[in-house]
C-alpha cells in the first residue's frame, strides 16, 4: 500500500541531468518525501529528503511542488554509477505512521 | 550519512536451524528499527518496526513465531529465523532511524540467508 506513483524505468545518457519525477498526492501534512535508490545486492542508500523546501546536498536535488503531490529528484550530471532502481517514499519521523513502505520505484539505467 | 551495520552479509544453513541476523547503528542511537526482506527482483517488503525497549510491531502476514525480533539497546537489533525453511531463503536487510533527531533513516548493506 505504497503511497508515491512513479515511472516503471528511465533511461538518461551519461553526463546530462537526471529527473526523476514522483507522485504523491495523498501526502499528510506531516509527511516528508524521501528518496532512496539500491544498487543490485546492496542495502539502500538514503539519498535525500524534504517536507515543503526545495533541498540540495552533494548528492541531488529534491523539488516539491507548492501543493506536496509530487514532487522530482534531481541527479545534475548523471554517471554509470547512479544506475540504480530509485525509490521516492512518504511517510512521518515520528508515531504509528513512521515506517518506511517501498513501493516499486524507479529503475534508472545511465547510459554512455 | 549515518552508518549501520549488518551482519553476516550472506548465510547458509540447513532446514530446520536458526539464524540469528544483527543490526548495530555504528554512530547513533536508533530509536526504531525496521526489518524488511526482499525476493529477486521484487521490492523490500517491510516485515517489522521495532522500537527500543519494546515488543516489535509485524505487519501483516509476517509470523512472529518464526521471525523473532530483538531490539534491546539503542544500537543493536536482531533478527532470528527460527526453524528455517527454503522458502525463507532471502535477502533480510535492516534499517535505523534517529527518531526525532532525524528524519531519515540509514539502511545496512543486507544479508543473503539461503537454507539448503
Amino acid at each position: 500500500d505504497a503511497k508515491t506513483t512513479q515511472p516503471t524505468s528511465m533511461d538518461c545518457a551519461e553526463g546530462r541531468a537526471a529527473n526523476l519525477p514522483c507522485n504523491h498526492s495523498t501526502i499528510s501534512g506531516n509527511e516528508y518525501v524521501y528518496w532512496y535508490r539500491q544498487i543490485h545486492s546492496q542495502g539502500p542508500q538514503y539519498i535525500i529528503h524534504g517536507l515543503k523546501n526545495n533541498e540540495t546536498n552533494e548528492m541531488a536535488s529534491l523539488i516539491i511542488t507548492e501543493d506536496r503531490k509530487s514532487s522530482t529528484l534531481i541527479l545534475p550530471h548523471a554517471t554509470l554509477r547512479d544506475t540504480a532502481v530509485y525509490y521516492c517514499i512518504v511517510s512521518s519521523p515520528t508515531g504509528t505512521a513512521s515506517k518506511l513502505t517501498f513501493g516499486t520505484g524507479t529503475r534508472l539505467q545511465v547510459t554512455l | 550519512g549515518a552508518v549501520v551495520s549488518q551482519h553476516p552479509s550472506w548465510v547458509i544453513c540447513k532446514s530446520g536451524t536458526s539464524v540469528k541476523i544483527e543490526c548495530r547503528s555504528l554512530d547513533f542511537q536508533a530509536t526504531t528499527m525496521f526489518w524488511y526482506r526482499q525476493f529477486p527482483k521484487q521490492s523490500l517488503m517491510l516485515m517489522a518496526t521495532s522500537n527500543e525497549g519494546s515488543k516489535a510491531t509485524y505487519e501483516q502476514g509476517v509470523e512472529k513465531d518464526k521471525f523473532l525480533i530483538n531490539h534491546a539497546s539503542l544500537t543493536l537489533s536482531t533478527l532470528t529465523v527460527t526453524s528455517a525453511h527454503p522458502e525463507d531463503s532471502s535477502f533480510y536487510i535492516c534499517s535505523a532511524r534517529e527518531g526525532a533527531a532525524r528524519a531519515e533513516a540509514f539502511f545496512g548493506q543486507g544479508t543473503r540467508l539461503t537454507v539448503v
